[in-house]
């Protein structure tokens, strides 16, 4: 059983909305990433948080922005959503053993 | 930046053995892991190795690593229909926060 729970399973925006994805750590797990899957391809680093900073980015635009918390949740908020930001969106943590992936939200933009 | 690559398909029977390899360009990666997804699904982490060992064994798994030829490859010993997936590679680059990942091996298993 993973220790990385992502919330929801499953959405469908509409392009030009606004989207939060939402992701739980294990206790303990100071740092959070977040990747982008597309159909067909391996995941693409997003960003990193550590201790509620943001600790490296990769090549997505300022749309892309995320938090982390305190109790070890993070969300990932995009705007302006375009047709291409559809993809899966899994958020992973570290914990000295490893990064442990969560199941994903599957966003559908149309 | 850092490139890895992956071939895209190996089909085996089942009890055979699977063989997956993975090359990569950074050598300043610290660790690589291997990585299991089934359709629909989230990443399972199988297996991780550190860049100063050269293999590691896990139950089925047996991981190899030629540091020199940037070589990486996941050995599952008698493979079953339940091992059938799409496999990543993934490198944690020098510096440490970010995993650059394969394109992905769809493994398949025949009876």
């Amino acid at each position: 059983e993973t220790g990385v729970t992502q919330s929801p399973t499953h959405l469908i925006k509409t392009r030009g909305q606004q989207v939060t994805l939402r992701c739980s750590s294990q206790s303990g797990h100071n740092t959070v990433s977040w990747y982008q899957q597309a159909l067909g391809q391996g995941p693409q680093f997003i960003f990193q948080y550590y201790r509620e900073e943001e600790n490296g980015r990769g090549n997505f635009p300022p749309r892309f922005s995320g938090l982390q918390f305190p109790n070890y949740s993070s969300e990932l908020n995009v705007n302006a959503l375009e047709l291409d930001d559809s993809a899966l969106y899994l958020c992973a943590s570290e914990g000295g053993d490893g990064y442990t992936f969560g199941s994903g939200t599957r966003l559908t933009v149309v | 930046g850092e490139d890895v690559e992956q071939s895209l398909f190996l089909s085996v029977r089942e009890g055979d053995s699977s063989v997956i390899n993975c090359t990569y360009t950074d050598s300043s990666s610290t660790y690589l892991y291997w990585y299991k997804q089934e359709p629909g699904a989230g990443l399972q982490l199988l297996t991780y190795i550190f860049s100063n060992m050269d293999m590691k064994q896990d139950q089925r798994l047996t991981v190899l690593l030629n540091k020199k030829d940037k070589h990486l490859s996941l050995r599952i010993a008698d493979t079953q229909t339940g091992d059938s997936a799409i496999y990543f590679c993934a490198v944690l680059e020098g510096g440490g926060n970010k995993l650059t990942f394969g394109t992905g091996t769809q493994l398949k298993v025949e009876l």
